[in-house]
């Protein structure tokens, strides 16, 4: 099973800063099948990113994704007071598909 | 309007079982594989099963293997995900998930496009 790490648990910001979300895989993701997705409090999951760096239907130009093999990133540029959220990596190379325990986003 | 809608989930002793349901609108069923994903509450995201376009694939997590069946009725557009032997941590939101296919090869990725609202399973006696 490929185990994914996300750092940091927390990320304590202001609108308008920029922020850089790290997912560590414990193996090659094969042909770089990662996801990103958001999620607010009592809502489900939102994609934002797949294949590593392709963004979603209507995920603005902010979102950004980059990476390979073991080392992901999902950058913000400029956080909107609607970006505060929790985010999610999701590996799906290879069975079982698993996410990363998750990087919250919150106001500073 | 393109929409997944769960339902069956509520409270049922360990050891019981349960029967999601999945309805599916606004698009072609039949033309993409789905998934379940589950997510204990306060904790991050599970994914718990998938399964084929046609369902004649399945795919289980090791926690739910021999436990769980997925299934599909493409003539009625509505996943199942039959749960037997419940346990406590089998608590959580239960998402029902769509993965799209690609484009040129028709074959599926799996990742989640569009997700239902969820519904909630607790095991509890």
């Amino acid at each position: 099973e490929i185990v994914l790490t996300q750092s940091p648990g927390t990320l304590s910001l202001s609108p308008g800063e920029r922020a850089t979300l790290s997912c560590r895989a414990s193996q090659s993701v094969s042909s770089s099948y990662l996801a990103w997705y958001q999620q607010k409090p009592g809502q489900a999951p939102r994609l934002l990113i797949y294949g590593a760096s392709s963004r979603a239907t209507g995920i603005p130009d902010r979102f950004t994704g980059s990476g390979s093999g073991t080392d992901f990133t999902l950058t913000i540029s400029r956080l909107g007071p609607e970006d505060f959220a929790v985010y999610y990596c999701q590996q799906y190379g290879r069975t079982p598909f698993t996410f990363g325990p998750g990087t919250k986003v919150d106001i500073k | 309007e393109v929409q997944l809608v769960e339902s069956g989930g509520g409270l049922v002793q360990p050891g019981g079982s349960l029967r999601l349901s999945c309805a599916a609108s606004g698009f072609t069923f039949g033309t993409y594989a789905m998934n379940w994903v589950r997510q204990a509450p306060g904790k991050g995201l599970e994914w718990v099963s998938g399964i084929s376009r046609s369902g004649a694939d399945t795919y289980y997590a090791d926690s739910v293997k021999g436990r769980f069946t997925i299934s599909r009725d493409n003539s009625k557009n509505t996943l199942y995900l039959q749960m037997n032997s419940l346990r406590a941590e089998d608590t959580a939101v239960y998402y029902c998930a769509k993965s799209p296919r690609d484009i040129l090869t028709g074959s599926s990725h799996w990742y989640f496009d569009l997700w239902g609202r969820g519904t909630l399973v607790t095991v509890s006696s």
